[in-house]
């Protein structure tokens, strides 16, 4: 079974820490995204990677950074977490073209 | 990517068909229409897609118009457990997959 795994479901992290929220997939894809989704506002696309070392900016790139050092792991940087950025976290991931994106299970990260 | 509009609430009666409609008039020849589900607290679940055919599997059918302006996804027989929001999307199968506000369906027993 496909399976995209997010590091954690739940975060508390105080405004300022540096926040590493981590996502690995087992499927071998090419693509992985990071979304956040807040009420009202539907999932926004933060940053996605399309292969090993290479990253495109989302929407909604301001504040966070990306890192994929490995096919597998797609690794998502709050350099300096603020309040703002309390959010639910998804990570996804697709083979390359045409085919749908599998969703981990989410991170709700609260910044306090 | 084409961008789409969609009814941001619906509701179905328990064992009705459910017809989500998606206008994405936009559309390049190029570009599929995927349909994906939010339920609550759980990351999106993909459901169908298509290009220009209407498309059926065990979940859905996809009803594509013949100008592919608009589609409509069809849930045959709605139970409690397909309330959810719907999430229709436009996407040449490249890297950036971009997710509206979607529609929130509610059935209703």
């Amino acid at each position: 079974d496909v399976k995209v795994t997010q590091s954690s479901r739940y975060l508390v992290k105080r405004t300022g820490e540096k926040v590493f929220l981590e996502c690995v997939q087992d499927m071998d894809h090419e693509n992985m995204f990071w979304y956040r989704q807040d009420p009202g506002l539907g999932l926004r696309l933060i940053y996605f990677s399309y292969d090993v070392k290479m990253k495109e900016k989302g929407d909604i790139p301001e504040g966070y950074s990306v890192s994929r050092e490995k096919k597998e792991r797609f690794s998502l940087i709050l350099e300096s977490a603020s309040t703002n950025q309390t959010s639910m976290y998804l990570c996804a991931s697709s083979e390359n073209v045409n085919t749908e994106a599998f969703f981990g299970q989410g991170t709700r990260l609260t910044v306090v | 990517d084409a961008k789409t509009t969609q009814p941001p609430s619906m509701d179905c009666a328990e064992g009705r068909a459910a017809n989500l409609p998606c206008n994405h008039s936009t559309i390049s020849g190029n570009e599929y229409v995927y349909w994906y589900r939010q339920i609550h607290s759980q990351g999106p679940q993909y459901i169908i897609h298509g290009l220009k055919n209407n498309e059926t599997n065990e979940m859905a059918s996809l009803i594509i118009t013949e100008d592919r302006k608009s589609s409509t996804l069809i849930l045959p027989h709605a139970t409690l457990r397909d309330t959810a929001v719907y999430y229709c999307i436009v996407n040449k199968g490249n890297e950036k997959l971009t997710f509206g506000t979607g529609t929130r369906l509610t059935i209703i027993p």
